[in-house]
């Protein structure tokens, strides 16, 4: 089965600075690779995905991430957050009928 | 509006206590799974399954059962309830496991188990 690895699990910042986090996963299979956002007390909303093609991906909210298959990486950058993004960031990597996630970033922008 | 429907939003149940949680989605999605979202664990499978009548284990099933019997709706089993069992609890559809649309995710149920 796959694994999933996020790191810095607690990320604090201001308003303006850019955000990258990482992303690393284990599976030997073909993968799809997800970004969500979870907003305190709300559901997990899709922020971007890959699938194939461009390995640089953009998704909602000014996101975008990129998949380094040699490194099997797929991290997830904002270049100027807002306070709005103060949420919980989940990567999750689905292969062989699963989808398994990481443990997640908490992320909380100090305006 | 279309989406995947849990319900109840909010229970507490007693040690020993069976419970059901239910799910629905009304998007013919053939895929359908249940996590559970710990503090500091992320989120973890506990079954799901790949069309009516197709169910299987995820990462972390043990206290929990699963049935299909439709497209639309994937209920999760608590046959006797442990404080370990205490969550926030997801389900989550997509069109298949080729999709590209991604999952959709209900809006959850938390379960305290005292």
């Amino acid at each position: 089965a796959q694994s999933v690895s996020q790191h810095n699990h607690h990320v604090i910042l201001s308003e303006a600075a850019s955000l990258e986090l990482g992303c690393n996963y284990s599976y030997g299979g073909t993968v799809n690779l997800f970004w969500y956002v979870q907003y305190p007390g709300q559901h997990l909303q899709l922020l971007l995905k890959y699938f194939s093609g461009d390995p640089l991906v953009k998704g909602i909210k000014g996101f975008e991430a990129e998949f380094i298959k040699s490194k099997f990486s797929f991290n997830l950058r904002k270049p100027s957050v807002q306070w709005s993004d103060t949420a919980e960031y989940f990567c999750a990597v689905r292969g062989n009928n699963r989808l398994a996630f990481g443990k997640g970033n908490q992320v909380v922008v100090i305006p | 509006n279309a989406g995947v429907t849990q319900t109840p939003k909010f229970q507490v149940l007693k040690t020993g206590q069976s419970m059901t949680l239910q799910c629905a989605q009304d998007m013919n999605h053939e895929y359908m799974s249940w996590y559970r979202q710990d503090p500091g664990m992320g989120l973890r499978l506990i079954h799901y399954s790949v069309g009516a009548g197709i169910t299987d284990q995820g990462e972390v099933p043990n206290g929990y059962n699963v049935s299909r019997s439709t497209t639309e709706d994937f209920p999760l089993r608590l046959l006797s309830a442990a404080p370990s069992q205490t969550s926030v609890y997801f389900c989550a559809s997509s069109s298949g496991v080729s999709s590209n649309y991604g999952y959709t995710f209900g809006s959850g149920t938390r379960l305290t188990v005292v």
